[in-house]
């Protein structure tokens, strides 16, 4: 089962920023967080991750409270390219490549 | 794009057939994984190959294999196609550095219809 909770949908205004929050609670001390997305019918994008400090890169930032028991990932300035299913998941050391996915949160940007 | 691909992009096969789906992983990258999208869901991690090597495993019964070849391009087959089957199939690479940190590059994925 996933070890992430996301809000099922969400709407933002293009041009405006997109918060997504995830709660994982029961995360691990050696467990990443990983955010992807998936644009319709094409394969899992990947957007960032973080361990316990705020990342940022040319997609997004995510900021991980100090507990990491939650996460925000934030487009900066959404466009409707950006409407996608976005998936938060944590991921273990030693779990190589298996990403538990969820369900995820649809975003929809609209004009 | 992720320089990753897969082939071929759509397949329709019929109930009791076998399949192999290929993928070809980003350029210096050791490790591919393979998942299993039903419509509607998240992606299902099925296996992952490190150097050649089955390297963990979700729940997927063994009519579902898989290979890596040496220049890290992999094959999934599944035999004894059943209904259930029917769904987007996606590949990913990337690289085992040993820090526990690295990110995965998904291809766009083979859609199989069983019928």
């Amino acid at each position: 089962d996933a070890k992430t909770t996301q809000p099922p949908s969400m709407d933002c205004a293009e041009g405006r920023a997109a918060n997504l929050p995830c709660n994982h609670s029961t995360i691990s001390g050696n467990e990443y967080v990983y955010w992807y997305r998936q644009i319709h019918s094409q394969g899992p994008q990947y957007i960032i991750h973080g361990l316990k400090n705020n990342e940022t890169n040319e997609m997004a930032s995510l900021i991980i409270t100090e507990d990491r028991k939650s996460s925000t990932l934030i487009l900066p300035h959404a466009t409707l390219r950006d409407t996608a299913v976005y998936y938060c998941i944590v991921r273990g050391y030693n779990q190589g490549g298996k990403l538990i996915f969820g369900q995820g949160t649809e975003l929809s940007v609209k004009p | 794009e992720t320089g990753v691909t897969q082939s071929p992009t759509h397949l329709i096969k019929t109930r009791g057939q076998q399949v192999t789906l290929r993928c070809s992983s980003q350029s210096g990258h050791n490790t591919v994984s393979w998942y299993q999208q039903a419509l509607g869901q998240g992606p299902q991690f099925i296996f992952q190959y490190y150097r050649e090597e089955e390297n963990g495993r979700g729940n997927f019964p063994p009519r579902f294999s898989g290979l890596q070849f040496p220049n890290y391009s992999s094959e999934l087959n599944v035999n004894a196609l059943e209904l259930d089957d029917s769904a987007l199939y996606l590949c990913a690479s990337s690289v085992n550095t040993g820090t526990g940190s690295y990110e995965q590059y998904f291809g766009p994925g083979t859609r199989l219809t069983v019928t």
